[in-house]
């Protein structure tokens, strides 16, 4: 069974720094998702990464995969305010019949502080 | 704004009943996911439907059933319903199953 663990869980922290989100997961992977979620709003597609080594940026946020040590990061650069919500991530797996199904980590909410 | 509408978009019922949450996928996509996000468990996958066809079931209670119909639109039903059932139910529709999902605002279940 495939899991995926977050860390940390919660996390404040000042405008301007910088601080980083882990995603581990158990089994391989076709593909690794981040999220971001606002207090009970939809779930907002950040990053596809799709290959070993892959590594996408937007804004203060960047994410990187390594499929090796089935780890993913999500760094965030210079935190302000409006980066403050629930970041997930989330792995597709082959559950057989053609079908595929996202396994997420359990979210972290992280809170910017001025 | 995804493109894939779910409603209604807050539901809430007694516990006994039964309701049934609709979704309606992006224009062209085949696949329909439904997931549930509840405080304990987290977001976990229920059931997957592509075409009209049932491809894979997650952690879905007996008491629930899925469908997805010809045109491609797809209902979560949900019965003999229990306060642990209130969550937030998000549907997500793909082109393909292999590609990525987009998801609804999702349906807010409070059970009384």
């Amino acid at each position: 069974e495939l899991k995926v663990e977050q860390n940390p869980l919660f996390l404040s922290m000042q405008e301007g720094k910088n601080y980083t989100i882990y995603c581990n997961y158990s089994t391989t992977s076709d593909r690794l998702y981040w999220y971001r979620q606002d207090p009970g709003k939809s779930l907002e597609s950040l990053f596809v990464l799709l290959s070993n080594g892959a590594v996408k940026q937007e804004g203060r946020l960047m994410a990187s995969l390594d499929t090796k040590a089935r780890l993913s990061t999500l760094h965030i650069t210079a935190a302000v305010h409006d980066l403050s919500a629930t970041y997930f991530c989330a792995v597709d797996s082959y559950s057989g019949a053609g079908s595929y199904q996202l396994t997420f980590g359990k979210g972290t909410k992280l809170s910017v502080i001025p | 704004d995804s493109g894939v509408t779910q409603t209604p978009k807050h539901l809430i019922t007694a516990t006994g009943q039964r309701v049934t949450l609709r979704c309606s996928p992006r224009s062209g996509d085949l696949s329909v996911y439904w997931y549930q996000q509840s405080l304990d468990q987290g977001l976990q996958f229920l059931i997957h439907y592509y075409n009209g066809e049932e491809r894979a079931k997650g952690n879905i209670l007996e008491r629930f059933s899925a469908q997805q119909f010809p045109d491609l639109h797809s209902e979560l039903n949900l019965s003999s319903l229990e306060l642990g059932d209130s969550a937030l139910y998000f549907c997500a529709s793909s082109v393909l199953t292999e590609t990525e999902a987009f998801f609804g605002q999702g349906t807010r279940l409070t059970v009384v």
